[in-house]
């Protein structure tokens, strides 16, 4: 079965760029026809969708937060990467991948375990 | 795409049955999933598409609904199913979730 784990910095300086990377085991992220999301969780804002990519590349992004996204896949790795530029304390969330489903049944499912990042000086 | 569940917080016994509410802001069709949350975890996906149950829950989780208003049905609820329930919608990008329900054991 698929598995999914995030890895990157947990405290990032206001100003800077987030990065994380999130591996995939069990299968690949160039099959199947998936779509592989990111998601955050902060206490004041619920559960949020940040946007997922393709398998072959074509992204899609929270227009609430486009301008600062990247996402982007490295098949040789089997990993997913988001980068979120010019972060503020309201970007501190716990951060998770996630398969985001197919064009036939966008259920996420599953999710990694999530990793917490803190914006601060 | 706004959700809204009701109720904020439900407080229940063993065994009681738990209705939470999802409503949408416009008309998502079938597209309403459910999530449960514990505490320290990730959300973990029970119905997908408003009714179809998911592969491995329990039979006494249940969702129905269409359009905007959608349910989530534990019956005889275990005091392992403390958790807080999320709904997403996948119908319109973006994607949005409910605020959550949680569900506490007495």
């Amino acid at each position: 079965q698929v598995h999914l784990q995030e890895s990157g910095p947990g405290l990032v300086r206001p100003s800077q760029t987030l990065s994380l990377t999130c591996t995939v085991s069990g299968g690949s992220i160039s099959d199947g026809g998936y779509y592989w999301s990111w998601i955050r969780q902060s206490p004041g804002k619920g559960l949020e969708w940040i946007g997922h990519i393709y398998y072959t590349g074509r992204t899609f992004y929270n227009p609430s937060l486009s301008s600062r996204l990247t996402m982007s896949l490295d098949t040789s790795k089997n990993q997913f990467s988001l980068k979120v530029t010019s972060v503020t304390a309201t970007d501190t969330a716990v951060y998770y991948c996630a398969r985001g489903g197919t064009d036939y049944d966008f259920s996420i499912d599953p999710w990694g375990q999530g990793t917490l990042v803190t914006v601060a000086s | 795409i706004v959700l809204t569940q009701s109720p904020n917080f439900k407080s229940v016994t063993p065994k009681e049955k738990v209705t939470i509410t999802c409503r949408a802001s416009q008309g998502i069709g079938s597209s309403l999933h459910w999530y449960q949350q514990k505490p320290g975890q990730s959300p973990k996906l029970l119905i997908k598409y408003a009714s179809q149950s998911f592969s491995g829950v329990p039979s006494r989780f249940s969702g129905s609904g269409s359009g905007t208003d959608f349910t989530l049905t534990i019956n005889s609820l275990e005091a392992e199913d403390a958790a807080t329930y999320y709904c997403l919608q996948s119908s319109t990008s973006p994607f949005t979730f409910g605020p959550g329900t949680k569900v506490d054991i007495k």
